[in-house]
């Protein structure tokens, strides 16, 4: 059972304008969310984070919300760069609970068009 | 520092072959974590350790897989037979504590192809 989905496996958008990714989780025990973005042929690395006592946390062009009663996170990309091309997961995890271990998404192939 | 490295990057076998695969942390990062990333699942945590010590094994599949961690610096995965079904891309990642809410840093990656 995928307790963190990212339903939309692909997104293209043009350049300089706005990206938005979206990911639901089911966990309600999760408390802590990253962003992950991949290259092809390399690992994914570490985008952005947020904690469930925030609803934003905002690092340059990335802003990522988080909406604890929906259970739903997003990543915004403003403006979109064709360097922003990639996939993207989304993963959750349960500091206070110590579930111990971050859960992925599928991830959302995101492509720029210059 | 050279970050996580993997080793090979590339392995094709056939089915019922024995498969290893490598992964070398970040010097100073004593929790390793190996993923498997497919299409329908995307990343999937296998097997986690901290300071050595396998903590959580839940997500490894069969009884087929196995992984090691001998010293602070190495770690394998073992699939013992490997089946066409585990093809796949694995990932090794190590992150400076045992807390992963913590930014893990990955390697590059094993594809593996099983024919």
């Amino acid at each position: 059972d995928q307790q963190v989905k990212q339903n939309s496996p692909s997104l293209s958008v043009q350049e300089g304008r706005i990206s938005i990714l979206n990911c639901d989780y089911t966990n309600s025990m999760f408390d802590y969310f990253l962003w992950y973005k991949k290259y092809p042929a390399e690992g994914p690395t570490f985008l952005i984070s947020i904690s469930s006592i925030k609803d934003k946390n905002e690092d340059g062009r990335f802003t990522v919300f988080l909406n604890k009663s929906a259970k739903h996170l997003s990543l915004h990309i403003v403006p979109s760069q064709p360097g922003d091309s990639a996939v993207y997961f989304c993963a959750a995890t349960g500091r206070t609970s110590n579930t111990g271990k971050l859960i992925f998404g599928q991830g959302t192939t995101l492509q720029v068009k210059p | 520092d050279a970050g996580v490295i993997q080793s090979p990057r590339h392995e094709v076998t056939e089915m019922g072959q024995e498969v290893t695969l490598r992964c070398k942390p970040i010097s100073g990062h004593n929790s390793l974590f190996w993923y498997r990333q497919t299409m329908m699942r995307g990343l999937e945590l296998l097997i986690y350790f901290n300071n050595n010590v396998p903590i959580d094994d839940s997500g490894m599949p069969e009884d087929r897989f196995s992984a090691k961690m001998p010293n602070a610096s190495f770690s394998t995965l073992k699939i013992q037979p490997s089946e066409p079904r585990d093809s796949a891309v694995y990932f090794c990642a190590s992150s400076p504590n045992d807390d992963s809410y913590n930014e893990q840093f990955f390697g590059p990656g094993t594809r593996l192809t099983v024919l």
